[in-house]
């Protein structure tokens, strides 16, 4: 069965600094892997996915990840927080025929100005 | 394209009710997810539809929990004498056939039972 684990459930950076939320993940094959956003009162967004091609996988609003099979991570990176990233960041690993997403606790991210 | 679409967005009900929620997806979206999230939490996957058959369900879905689609467009998630243990947020997506690992998420429906 896969699994992720998300290692920090708050982070805290100031506006304008990089930030780096941290994901393990398990999976008895090859995975595939995603970062979903979710802003208060709003849907799960996708930020980005890797699915077995290039291992630095650029998403939107200037994230990117980079799937690093030795230490089975996908760190989700941003060289430049803005006040408008602040929310909540999920790490998620499907099964192979996509039927199901595995979601890890979650990541609370906090900027201050 | 218009987004995934679920009503309502709050229900607040009482211990014994029963309780239904409609999800929407994007026209032509092919797969439909059901997930709960409870606060905190990540989202649990609960069941998915290809077109009008439902192809797979968790052990979260209870036998007071049933799910239809049944036209392979809309889908209604029902659940039979709420318990408080229900009360989570419940959201639903869909993917289209050539990017089925793309899922698009609703808003969800927060439901409260008192």
């Amino acid at each position: 069965a896969q699994s992720v684990t998300q290692l920090d459930s708050h982070v805290s950076v100031s506006e304008g600094t990089p930030v780096l939320l941290r994901c393990n993940y398990s999976s008895s094959y090859s995975p595939s892997l995603f970062w979903y956003v979710q802003h208060p009162n709003k849907g799960l967004q996708l930020l980005l996915k890797y699915t077995s091609a290039a291992t630095l996988v650029k998403g939107i609003n200037g994230f990117e990840a980079e799937f690093k099979k030795s230490e089975t991570s996908f760190h989700l990176t941003k060289p430049s927080a803005h006040m408008s990233d602040a929310a909540e960041y999920f790490c998620v690993v499907s099964n192979t025929g996509f039927q199901k997403l595995v979601f890890g606790t979650g990541t609370r991210l906090l900027v201050s100005p | 394209d218009t987004g995934v679409s679920q009503d309502p967005r709050h229900k607040i009900t009482k211990r014994g009710q029963n309780v239904t929620f409609r999800c929407d997806p994007i026209s032509e979206h092919n797969r439909l997810y059901w997930y709960r999230q409870t606060l905190g939490q990540g989202p649990e996957f609960l069941t998915y539809f290809q077109n009008e058959a439902q192809l797979e369900k968790s052990r979260l879905l209870s036998d007071r929990f049933s799910a239809e689609r049944p036209k392979g467009s809309f889908s209604t998630l029902e659940i039979q004498r709420t318990e408080q243990g229900d009360s989570a947020m419940y959201l639903c997506a869909s993917s289209r056939r050539l990017d089925q690992e793309t899922q698009y998420f609703g808003p969800g429906t927060r439901l409260l039972v008192l």
